[in-house]
């Protein structure tokens, strides 16, 4: 069975800075791989999605990266603002995605400081 | 001009009672899910209804229910709640073809 885990659990940075966080998980055998922001007290919002045939994919000061073979993606966030503090989860499908099944990581809480 | 949205946002009820989440998309989308986010924000899949069909039901007591009346809809229905339903419930909706999810904004349920 699936299980994704994320690090750091929380981090602070000052604004401005570039940052990186961690994802892994256990199953390889996925179509995709997905990236959430959540916002206290909100839902989810969808930040980027990277199929299994691409090894990255961008918005904006976003960029996630994908490698099944090490069971790693990584979101990185270019010049980081306030408005980018929030909770940014991963999620890996279940049974190689085959029914969307997402499983979720406990998520980095980034906060960064002005 | 909300995606997916779920009614209440807040549900405050007593042990015991019975409760119903609604969650409608207006998306089109083929497959809807209901998530669950307990108090350490630990979120975990509930049910999928695809085409009416329940085609996932992980570890869930049979107190929860879904109930779909068409495509566009799927509730969540809850009897007898207990301490341990307190949490945050997502509803989310999927394409048939694409593997992108959609999320609601949540219903915080607390029982007391």
């Amino acid at each position: 069975k699936q299980e994704v885990t994320q690090i750091p659990a929380a981090l602070s940075v000052p604004e401005g800075e570039n940052l990186v966080l961690n994802c892994s998980f256990t199953d390889s055998a996925i179509y995709n791989l997905q990236w959430f922001r959540q916002d206290p007290g909100k839902g989810l919002t969808s930040l980027l999605l990277i199929q299994s045939s691409q090894r990255e994919q961008t918005s904006g000061r976003l960029n996630a990266s994908l490698d099944k073979s090490s069971g790693r993606s990584t979101l990185y966030i270019a010049a980081s603002q306030p408005g980018d503090s929030a909770t940014y989860l991963c999620a890996a499908p279940d049974y190689g995605g085959s029914q969307g099944n997402l499983i979720f990581g406990k998520g980095t809480k980034l906060s960064v400081k002005p | 001009d909300t995606a997916v949205s779920q009614t209440p946002k807040y549900l405050v009820t007593q042990m015991g009672n019975d409760k119903s989440i609604k969650c409608e998309q207006n998306l089109g989308h083929d497959t809807m899910y209901w998530y669950k986010q307990d108090s350490k924000k630990f979120l975990k899949i509930m049910f999928s209804y695809n085409n009416k069909e329940l085609i996932i039901n992980e570890t869930v007591p049979n107190r929860f229910s879904p109930k779909s009346p068409d495509k566009a809809h799927l509730n969540l229905h809850i009897n007898s709640l207990e301490l341990g339903d307190s949490a945050v419930y997502f509803c989310a909706s999927r394409e048939d073809g694409s593997y992108e999810q959609y999320f609601g904004p949540g219903t915080r349920l607390t029982v007391t």
